[in-house]
């Protein structure tokens, strides 16, 4: 079955310093690849979604490119913010026939 | 437009007694999934219902657990005899579609099971 992998539990940087978060799914089709962020106590809102055509998608800064030859969609952000820190979860989604599968989500703390 | 919304925010339960979670979707979502969520597990998918229909629930306990969506505008989650691993966060998302769509997640029902 589908699956996402997110490798890191817990990143820790300092202000300013770039971001990268790693995902890396399975799947035997061509699916459609998620980033949701999850600030303390709310609820996960969609950052980023995967295109169709290969182009890379932008939002807050963050920006995350579909490598289907490496089955990754890496978060990256070129300054981290303290107002970054959240949860960050993958999230895989195969068809239309199929419900999203997410990662375990990675949690980022941005310190002064 | 409200948003998802779920009831109750947060709820409190003895153990082995019944527990049922609210949700109404977004107007004019045709999907509407449930989640749990956990420190340690993360966001684990439970169930989801397309223009009112089970179509997955995979992700289901299979004894204690249940899920209806009776009309298009609320969805429940019903948990039996309870037990404290139940304590969770538990969550519901809507979306206009699957595939590429996105999920607008609600704030999420806070059960504790003592």
């Amino acid at each position: 079955g589908d699956s996402v992998t997110q490798t890191e539990g817990l990143v820790t940087l300092t202000e300013g310093l770039p971001v990268m978060l790693n995902c890396t799914y399975q799947s035997t089709y061509s699916p459609f690849l998620f980033w949701y962020v999850q600030h303390l106590n709310e609820a996960p809102k969609l950052l980023l979604k995967s295109f169709t055509d290969n182009k890379r998608p932008e939002h807050q800064g963050f920006h995350a490119t579909l490598h289907k030859s490496s089955s990754s969609f890496h978060l990256q952000k070129s300054s981290a913010q303290l107002s970054d820190s959240a949860l960050y979860y993958c999230a895989l989604c195969r068809n239309n026939n199929n419900a999203p599968r997410f990662g375990a989500g990675t949690k980022l703390s941005v310190k002064p | 437009n409200a948003g998802v919304i779920q009831t109750p925010r947060h709820k409190v339960t003895g153990k082995g007694q019944e527990a049922t979670l609210w949700c109404e979707p977004i107007s004019g979502h045709s999907a509407v999934f449930w989640y749990r969520q956990t420190i340690v597990q993360g966001l684990e998918f439970l169930t989801y219902f397309r223009n009112q229909a089970p179509i997955d629930d995979s992700g289901m306990p299979k004894e204690r657990f249940s899920a209806q969506m009776p009309n298009q505008s609320h969805s429940t989650l019903k948990i039996q005899s309870t037990q404290p691993q139940d304590s969770a966060v538990y969550l519901c998302a809507s979306s206009p579609g699957l595939g590429g769509a996105t999920q607008y997640f609600g704030p999420g029902t806070r059960l504790l099971v003592l």
